[in-house]
C-alpha cells in the first residue's frame, strides 16, 4: 500500500481480555517496529522485525506483550490479560534498510487507540 | 540508559516570529531525527541528521546536530499557523539496540 496501514483503528477492551492489533507495512519494507504512545509522552520502543525474526524485543514492558510476523509482511501485537495501563496509542513504523543501517527513515501508521477500561 | 530530552515541552508564538527547540541528548549518537505530529495522527518525519555539523533545511524550519554538546537544534523562521504541532527528536542508540529514543515531545502552537 502507500503508507503504513494500521487496525483497527480504536479499541476499546475490558481488563483481562486479549487484544490483536495489525500493522501492514509499505511494501518492500523489510524493518518493522512497534512503538506504543502514551498522552503526552514521546513513542516508546516495544520491539523490531527484521523479516519474520524479531530482532530486538527489549522494549516489551512484560510477557503479556507478543508480536509475531509469519511472513515477513504483516504483524500483529498481541496483549494478553490486557491491563488499565496498558492503555496507549500503538505506533507501527517501517523502512526501508534493515537496521537503521542506511538513513533510518521510519514510516509510521496512524496508530491502533487502545482502550482498558 | 539513554536519554533525550526536549526543551521547551510547550510553547505558544505568534506568527511572524522566530524560536528554537532543543534536543539534548545523554550518550554518544551521531543520528537524529525530527518528526512532526499533528493531533490524532500519525508522525511525520522532517529531518535525518547523520553528522557532527549537518543542518538540513526545509521552507521555515532548519535543524541542526552537535554530536560533540549531544545536541540539536530545531529553528523556526517567520512562523505561520501551518506549522503548529507537536515536534519530537528521536536519536538512534546504537551498541546493537536497534529502537529510536524519542523526547517527550514539544507541543507548538502558533498564533495568528
Amino acid at each position: 500500500g502507500a503508507g503504513v496501514s494500521q487496525t483497527p483503528s480504536n479499541k476499546v477492551t475490558e481488563k483481562g481480555k486479549y487484544v490483536e492489533l495489525r500493522c501492514d507495512p509499505i511494501s518492500g519494507h523489510t524493518a518493522l517496529y512497534w512503538y506504543r504512545q502514551s498522552l503526552g509522552q514521546g513513542p516508546e520502543f516495544l520491539i523490531y522485525f527484521q523479516g519474520t525474526g524479531a530482532a530486538d524485543d527489549s522494549g516489551l514492558p512484560n510477557d503479556r506483550f507478543f508480536a509475531v510476523r509469519p511472513e515477513g509482511s504483516v504483524s500483529t501485537l498481541k496483549i494478553q490479560r490486557t491491563e488499565r495501563g496498558d492503555s496507549a496509542v500503538y505506533l507501527c513504523a517501517s523502512s526501508l534498510m534493515p537496521g537503521l543501517a542506511d538513513t533510518g527513515e521510519l514510516f509510521f501508521g496512524e496508530g491502533s487507540r487502545l482502550t482498558v477500561l | 540508559e539513554l536519554k533525550v530530552e526536549q526543551n521547551p515541552l510547550f510553547l505558544s508564538m505568534q506568527e511572524g516570529k522566530n524560536y528554537t527547540i532543543y534536543c539534548n541528548y545523554s550518550t554518544t549518537s551521531d543520528r537524529l531525527y525530527w518528526y512532526r505530529q499533528d493531533p490524532g495522527k500519525s508522525l511525520e518525519s522532517l529531518f535525518v541528521l547523520l553528522s557532527n555539523g549537518a543542518v538540513k533545511q526545509e521552507g521555515r524550519l532548519m535543524a541542526s546536530l552537535d554530536t560533540k554538546a549531544r545536541l540539536s537544534t530545531l529553528h523556526i523562521t517567520a512562523a505561520v499557523h501551518d506549522l503548529s504541532a507537536t515536534y519530537f527528536c528521536a536519536v538512534f542508540p546504537g551498541g546493537g539496540a536497534d529502537g529510536l529514543t524519542f523526547g517527550k515531545g514539544t507541543h507548538l502552537i502558533i498564533q495568528p
